[in-house]
């Protein structure tokens, strides 16, 4: 059963863009949400994580944006660059990050020149 | 570098064989979490210690172990290994309470 469900599976995205992924949760429970950045040939990095009391935290060029409601999440980055060319996974967990991540399956991302 | 140290990197491995991965956590860190990747499945969560104690398994198969010793390295132990079980096998650690887990780059198994 896929708790987390991640899209577009890939994405092209023309430098100095914007990039925007999608996720849905199903399980009320969570309470915690962490996007992952993923390059090849290394483990997921934390990018940004949202707690479901905000509905929107930025950090640099990346935003989450939270809708408790309809149970959905999303991340945009901001004038996307070619360094941002990566794997991105959302994830969800219960009891703030003290209990197993549940990820997405991840969207493949390049920002082309 | 994550600070969460696994080894191998890569493995390579005949059918039947048993294996056996070592994680070291960030210096600190008493949660140790396993988690494969693979094409299909994605990030799936295997098990977790916490200071040395098991906390929470997930997809784990029978024929799969792991285990937290005392200065809070852990050890996945695959056995009987299947063509199935090729996968990247990451561990995370994390000080808890903790908003994020850090993972370490991986061990790339191939079972041939």
């Amino acid at each position: 059963q896929q708790q987390v469900k991640q899209s577009p599976q890939s994405l092209i995205v023309q430098k100095g863009g914007i990039s925007i992924i999608n996720c849905a949760y199903e399980n009320t429970a969570f309470d915690y949400f962490p996007w992952y950045q993923q390059f090849p040939g290394k483990g997921p990095a934390l990018l940004i994580a949202i707690r479901p009391d905000v509905s929107e935290k930025k950090e640099g060029r990346f935003t989450i944006s939270f809708n408790k409601s309809a149970k959905q999440f999303s991340l945009h980055i901001m004038d996307s660059q070619p360094g941002d060319s990566a794997t991105y996974f959302c994830a969800a967990s219960k009891n703030f990050g003290n209990e197993k991540l549940t990820f997405g399956t991840g969207t493949r991302l390049t920002i082309i020149p | 570098d994550s600070g969460v140290t696994q080894t191998p990197k890569h493995l390579i491995t005949a059918t039947g064989q048993r294996v056996t991965l070592r994680c070291s956590p960030r210096s600190g860190d008493l949660s140790v979490y396993w988690y494969q990747q693979s094409l299909d499945q994605g990030l799936q969560f295997l098990i977790q210690y916490y200071n040395g104690e098991e906390r929470a398994k997930g997809n784990i198969l029978e024929r799969f172990s792991a285990q937290q010793f005392p200065d809070l390295h852990s050890e996945l132990n695959l056995s009987s290994l299947e063509l199935g079980d090729s996968a990247l096998y990451f561990c995370a650690s994390s000080v808890e309470p903790n908003y994020g887990y850090t993972f370490g780059s991986g061990t790339r198994l191939t079972v041939v």
